[in-house]
């Protein structure tokens, strides 16, 4: 089990990029084992997967937001990033990170509230 | 993208009562099917994988079922803690897709 946790700004402005790291404590992040995924959720709504990577650095987008999402490691931090470009107010949500065996999240951070402003 | 629906969309329900929740996907997902139970300004939790693979530390009154399509996620007994929102999720293709949720309160 390992733990997560989001960092990055709470509020971005609209067209802006929105961008969250993931710190990763209580095992490596470049064990092969896993995957490194972030979920989003507006509020009071379901859950939307975002993207993965891969501790060799492969990566899955969803193709809904693929032409905006850029995922990323650092495992000399120990964590992974998140940038979503030209964001607008359909992006307000709570992002999370999570750790996956192949594709079931196991372990998920608390979440961040992030909100688009115009 | 396997689209997931999952029924009721809510159910109120007592302790100790026997709750089913339904999951289908668009398309066969074979068994990779999971669920997950979220409480209220938290995040998701995982309680089964595989169909019906309890994850660590989850209570043995969950169970799972299933494959293919059609899925369900079986409370035997409600306890105080289940109530939440429950969501399923296809693990077999991407994108990866959750239901749209069923809450469980009283």
């Amino acid at each position: 089990q390992v733990q997560l946790r989001e960092s990055g700004p709470r509020l971005v402005k609209s067209s802006e990029t929105l961008s969250l790291t993931c710190t990763v404590s209580g095992g490596s992040i470049s064990s092969s084992h896993y995957y490194w995924s972030w979920i989003r959720q507006p509020t009071g709504k379901g859950l939307e997967w975002i993207g993965r990577i891969g501790a060799r650095g492969s990566t899955n987008y969803n193709p809904s937001l693929k032409s905006r999402v850029t995922i990323s490691v650092d495992t000399s931090k120990n964590h992974f990033s998140l940038r979503l470009s030209s964001v607008t107010a359909a992006d307000t949500a709570v992002y999370y990170c999570a750790s996956a065996e192949a594709s079931v999240m196991e372990d998920w951070g608390p979440g961040i509230l992030v909100t688009v402003s115009s | 993208d396997i689209q997931m629906t999952q029924s009721p969309s809510s159910v109120s329900a007592s302790v100790g009562d026997r709750v089913t929740i339904t999951c289908r996907a668009s398309q066969g997902v074979h068994s990779w099917l999971a669920w997950y139970q979220q409480k209220p300004g938290k995040a998701p939790e995982l309680l089964i994988y595989s169909t019906s693979i309890l994850h660590s530390g989850v209570p043995s009154r969950f169970s799972g079922s299933g494959s293919g399509t059609d899925f369900t996620l079986t409370i035997s007994s409600l306890q105080p803690e289940d109530f939440a929102t429950y969501y399923c999720q296809q693990t077999n293709t991407f994108p990866l897709t959750f239901g749209p949720g069923t809450k469980v309160d009283i």
